[in-house]
């Protein structure tokens, strides 16, 4: 089944910084790579999400880039603000079953 | 709320109770999802239903674990014999669509087996 893996665990930086969290996957097949923002006592929330026939999307201050040739997928968040601490977890999930699996999470502190 | 709905929020029971997990999806969505999340951790999967369907339920840890989805909308995880190791937030997701999209989580259920 596909494996998640994600770096780094913790990364804390000032605000207006730039934030960049690394996703690898495993399997192939998987299609579908989507990040969700967990804030402290809450669901994880989608922010964005990247299918495999694109390599970048971007959404305002986010954006996630694709790679599927060394099968990893980044987020990055330009202009951090100390809103944006929360817990993301990146995932995978490969076509015809829904079985997303997630990362193990990134926590990210933005200092004022 | 028109969210995903989760009961109880918190539960507390002894080793060996068994407890039952509840999940009220956003109306009409197909796809329900189960997940369980140790804390520090990503949401783990445990089972998945398309309607009424169990499609998926590789996830479940042994079969203490099973879930429910009789008329395709609320879903039940029950856990039998509870043991200490089962602590964790229980989280419940459904989607608009069979495919992969996005997921809509609900705010989990704690359990905490004493």
């Amino acid at each position: 089944g596909e494996n998640v893996e994600q770096h780094p665990s913790t990364l804390s930086v000032q605000e207006g910084d730039s934030a960049v969290i690394k996703c690898t996957y495993s399997d192939s097949a998987s299609n579908y790579f989507p990040w969700y923002k967990q804030e402290l006592g809450k669901g994880p929330q989608l922010i964005i999400d990247i299918r495999s026939n694109v390599g970048e999307k971007k959404d305002q201050r986010i954006a996630v880039t694709l790679n599927k040739t060394a099968k990893h997928f980044s987020l990055h968040i330009t202009e951090t603000q100390p809103e944006d601490s929360a817990v993301y977890f990146c995932a995978a999930s490969p076509p015809r079953k829904n079985d997303m699996r997630f990362g193990a999470g990134t926590r990210l502190t933005v200092k004022p | 709320g028109a969210g995903v709905s989760q009961s109880p929020r918190y539960k507390v029971t002894k080793r060996g109770q068994d407890v039952a997990l509840r999940c009220d999806p956003i109306s009409g969505h197909v796809s329900l999802y189960w997940y369980r999340q140790a804390l520090g951790q990503g949401p783990e999967f445990l089972t998945y239903f398309n309607y009424e369907a169990q499609q998926d339920k590789s996830g479940l840890p042994n079969d203490r674990f099973s879930a429910e989805r009789p008329e395709g909308s609320i879903s039940t995880l029950t856990i039998q014999r509870t043991e200490q190791r089962d602590s964790a937030m229980y989280r419940c997701a459904s989607s608009a669509a069979t495919g992969t999209g996005e997921l809509f989580f609900g705010e989990g259920s704690r359990l905490t087996v004493l």
